[in-house]
């Protein structure tokens, strides 16, 4: 079975800081995994996935986002924030070559200018 | 490449009414799904179809919401009778079948707004 923990339901920053969003998750076989960003009155859209190949993996829009399987932790990161990447963004596990995506609960990010 | 499209985007409707949802997914995908995302909350999987057979709908309340895939296309979600914590959105994404050895990504619809009073 799978899980996501996302840490923090909310985060703020300033524009040009660092983005640090945290997951963590659980898989009892190896994992895939996704972020997914979803602005307001919108559905979710791929910022990036892990799918075995690299542990850094780089996303649209500056994101990356690093699997680390000893601390099975996947935290999504940008060099400076952006007033644009103000949203929400959801961390997600699917059992490789399996069919169930399990969401996290979501961090809404706050970019103050 | 067209996207998911649903239908409608907003509902509002009084408790023990009924509702139904349309969803048509990417051309070519073979998985489709419906969410459950309440305020506040990430996206919960309510059903997955496998082409027009249910590969998972062990959330799904099944006393008062039904869904359809009836030729492998487009689905549809129904709920009846409407209770006041159904009010949600409800997302339709698809996928490339994910045994495939593709990655399981998923393409969302906007999702339809249901408020129920």
């Amino acid at each position: 079975a799978q899980s996501v923990t996302q840490l923090g339901s909310h985060v703020s920053v300033s524009e040009g800081a660092l983005v640090l969003l945290r997951c963590n998750y659980s898989s009892s076989v190896p994992p895939y995994l996704f972020w997914y960003v979803q602005y307001p009155n919108q559905g979710l859209q791929l910022l990036l996935k892990y799918t075995s190949a690299a542990t850094l993996v780089k996303g649209i829009n500056g994101f990356e986002a690093e699997f680390k399987k000893s601390e099975t932790s996947f935290h999504l990161t940008k060099p400076s924030a952006h007033m644009s990447d103000a949203a929400e963004y959801f961390c997600a596990v699917t059992a490789a070559g399996g069919f169930k995506t399990i969401f996290g609960a979501g961090t809404r990010l706050f970019v103050k200018a | 490449e067209a996207g998911v499209a649903q239908s409608p985007r907003y509902k509002i409707i009084e408790k023990r009414q009924s509702v139904a949802f349309w969803c048509n997914p990417i051309s070519g995908h073979a998985t489709l799904y419906w969410y459950q995302q309440i305020l506040g909350q990430g996206p919960k999987l309510l059903i997955q179809f496998q082409n027009n057979g249910v590969v998972d709908d062990s959330q799904l309340p099944k006393d008062r919401f039904s869904a359809e895939r009836l030729k492998g296309v487009d689905s549809t979600l129904k709920i009846q009778p409407a209770k006041l914590e159904d009010s949600a959105v409800y997302l339709c994404a698809s996928s490339l079948d994910p045994t495939g050895g593709n990655t399981g990504e998923l393409f969302f619809g906007e999702g339809s707004r249901l408020t129920v009073l």
